[in-house]
């Protein structure tokens, strides 16, 4: 079945900075890859997602890139600010079920 | 729109006993998804549904756990008896197009 390995676990950045986040999966089946950001004591809020047949996606100050050769998909939030601070998930699937990473907690110091 | 409405926010409750959670789905999505979100195992997917009908309840850990559809705007999972074990926070999501669309804000369930 598909395994979603994500990293780093923490992140640390100064306000302003850019974070990054990556993932790897094992199913070259998967075809769909979302993001997920997730606030204490809240449920996970889909903000980015990529199919595919697409090498990037971006949507103001967050873009996702994927390398199917490679199994890689990366997270990118530019102009950090303090309220991006939270956990986010990354997931694969083929079908309607998600398999999800651990999850990275960002910190964002202002 | 209210998004995914789940309810008990929090439940404590004794070994043994059943508990029930409760899941609106938005209007008009079609698929209903329950999770289960712990330290140790992160985000895992129990069972969901589409039109109504369980597709996949590969992930419900065992016979103990049990969900129902009975509409498109109203599900449950219970679980029967409950063990300490199943402490967890429970998410339901419901999508239209793809998976995992919304998420409610979970149930915390404690099981003493």
């Amino acid at each position: 079945g598909e395994n979603v390995e994500q990293h780093p676990s923490t992140l640390s950045v100064q306000e302003g900075d850019s974070a990054v986040i990556k993932c790897t999966y094992s199913d070259s089946a998967s075809n769909y890859f979302p993001w997920y950001k997730q606030e204490l004591g809240k449920g996970p809020q889909l903000i980015i997602d990529i199919r595919s047949n697409v090498g990037e996606k971006k949507d103001q100050r967050i873009a996702v890139t994927l390398n199917k050769t490679a199994k890689h998909f990366s997270l990118h939030i530019t102009e950090t600010q303090p309220e991006d601070s939270a956990v986010y998930f990354c997931a694969a699937s083929n079908t309607d079920k998600l398999i999800f990473g651990t999850g990275t907690r960002l910190q964002v110091f202002p | 729109d209210a998004g995914v409405i789940q309810s008990p926010r929090h439940e404590v409750t004794e070994m043994g006993q059943e508990v029930t959670l409760r899941c609106k789905p938005i209007s008009g999505h079609n698929s209903l998804f329950w999770y289960r979100q712990t330290m140790m195992r992160g985000l895992e997917l129990l069972i969901y549904f589409n039109n109504n009908v369980p597709i996949d309840d590969s992930g419900m850990p065992e016979d103990r756990f049990s969900a129902k559809m009975p509409n498109a705007s109203f599900s449950t999972l219970k679980i029967q008896p409950s063990e300490p074990r199943d402490s967890a926070v429970y998410f339901c999501a419901s999508s239209l197009a793809r998976p995992g669309d919304s998420f409610g804000s979970g149930t915390r369930l404690t099981v003493v």
